[in-house]
């Protein structure tokens, strides 16, 4: 069975912290893998990651994916209170239906 | 852009009736729409994979006739909760995709459903 797991499940920082969020996974055929960002409502697309070891910057975030150990991860520096959030992984399977794979998420909170 | 609207943003009915949900693609015409449920922090479980002009594709343990999905047109998905019970009670969120088989998941802001 496809599996798509976070860790950790909570985090709480203080302002100005680096966090690093993990997401392994075990898909029969893999594609890509995706993060996003849910702030009460639905999620915004983060990163698309395909190919292993190229790292994705937007700003203050970054991910890199690493197809071989089968995981990735997504950093996010200098942390602000608006970083507080749900940050799902989901994995996108080489199907073609289109169906992403959600891991549970992980919950981060960043205190002023 | 590629805009996802629900209607209705929430709603909270009695056990025993029915509640409709609306999933509308704006802004583009989409071939699949995906129905996910999520409870309090926990992720999103998807229930239905639903293309345009047929039949939706429920997952594993998702009650077809409980859980309706109508695709009529390639802007427009509903989801109908039949006879709702307390358990029930959830975030609904739909997504859209423009391709067939995209990764590109536009989602749509969210339906909380209260049961009493």
């Amino acid at each position: 069975e496809d599996k798509v797991v976070q860790s950790p499940l909570s985090l709480v920082v203080h302002e100005g912290d680096t966090v690093t969020l993990n997401c392994s996974y075990e898909v029969t055929n893999f594609r890509s893998l995706l993060w996003y960002k849910q702030e009460k409502k639905a999620p915004t697309f983060l990163f698309m990651l395909t190919s292993s070891g190229i790292e994705k910057k937007s700003g203050r975030l970054s991910s890199i994916l690493d197809k071989k150990e089968l995981f990735s991860i997504l950093n996010i520096t200098a942390t602000q209170t608006g970083d507080s959030a749900v940050y799902l992984c989901a994995v996108f399977p080489s199907s073609n239906t289109g169906k992403l794979i959600f891991g549970q998420g992980t919950t981060l909170q960043v205190k002023p | 852009g590629a805009v996802v609207s629900q209607h209705p943003s929430r709603v909270i009915c009695k056990s025993g009736t029915s509640v409709k949900i609306e999933c509308r693609s704006l802004d583009f015409q989409a071939t699949t729409m995906f129905w996910y449920r999520q409870f309090p922090k926990q992720s999103l479980m998807l229930m239905a994979t639903s293309n345009e002009g047929s039949k939706a594709t429920y997952e594993q343990g998702v009650e077809k006739d409980k859980f309706l999905i109508n695709h009529a047109s390639l802007t427009l998905s509903t989801l109908t909760v039949t006879s709702a019970h307390p358990e029930d009670s959830s975030f609904y969120i739909c997504s859209a995709t423009r391709q067939f088989g995209s990764y590109e998941q536009y989602f749509g802001p969210g339906t909380r459903l209260t049961v009493t």
